[in-house]
């Protein structure tokens, strides 16, 4: 079984920091991965996707994939109280998505 | 777009019966994916099917669960009997292209509580 590992949390900021959820995996052919949202009691939904090594922006928030380091992020800027969810990692592995345990952001005003 | 539709939302039921969960992928998706959650496992991948035909079935965890795809609208997961650990939220999701990059859409699950 390819492993996906995430700190759990819950990850606590404040209102306007920058958060930043990590995630390693041990599948060094892994070629994509998917950040998720899941807020509490509601079902998971993709909110950035990565596919090369680097960072890609996309509003408030930029993902980061070092494959040398097997590692990947999430960077939430200006971290809003809406942001508090759980966010999962993902990559795809014969044709299915390899989910992390995810880690609980919690955004104080 | 309806989104991934599943029913019910809520299942309570008591240990030993049978507890079927339905679920309608978005028209024009190829794969379906049955997971389950838990606090303690997090979100797994049960069972996905492309083009109504089951494709890795390694994640349902005993002969109690089956599921089916009779047609590309529609896929049940079965728990015949049912049993008070199988309690959990069980979501069903579908896709373009399976896992390759592609984005999958989850239904908003099914609260299963097994008394």
């Amino acid at each position: 079984q390819k492993e996906v590992e995430q700190n759990s949390g819950p990850l606590s900021v404040p209102e306007g920091a920058i958060a930043s959820l990590n995630c390693t995996y041990s599948d060094r052919g892994s070629q994509s991965f998917f950040w998720y949202r899941q807020y509490s009691g509601k079902s998971p939904e993709l909110i950035m996707s990565i596919y090369s090594n680097g960072d890609k922006e996309d509003g408030r928030f930029t993902a980061q994939l070092n494959k040398a380091s097997q590692y990947v992020s999430l960077l939430i800027r200006d971290s809003q109280p809406s942001d508090s969810a759980t966010y999962l990692c993902a990559y795809p592995f014969t044709g299915k998505l390899i989910f992390g345990q995810g880690t609980t952001l919690q955004v104080k005003p | 777009d309806a989104g991934v539709i599943q029913s019910p939302r809520h299942e309570v039921t008591e240990m030993g019966q049978e507890v079927t969960l339905r679920c309608k992928p978005i028209s024009g998706h190829d794969y379906l994916f049955w997971y389950r959650q838990t606090m303690m496992r997090g979100l797994e991948l049960l069972i996905y099917f492309n083009n109504n035909v089951p494709i890795d079935d390694s994640g349902m965890p005993e002969d109690r669960f089956s599921a089916k795809m009779p047609n590309a609208s529609f896929s049940t997961l079965k728990i015949q009997p049912s049993e008070p650990r199988d309690s959990a939220v069980y979501f069903c999701a579908s896709s373009l292209a399976g896992g390759w990059g592609d984005t999958q859409y989850f239904g908003p699950g099914t609260r299963l509580t097994v008394l």
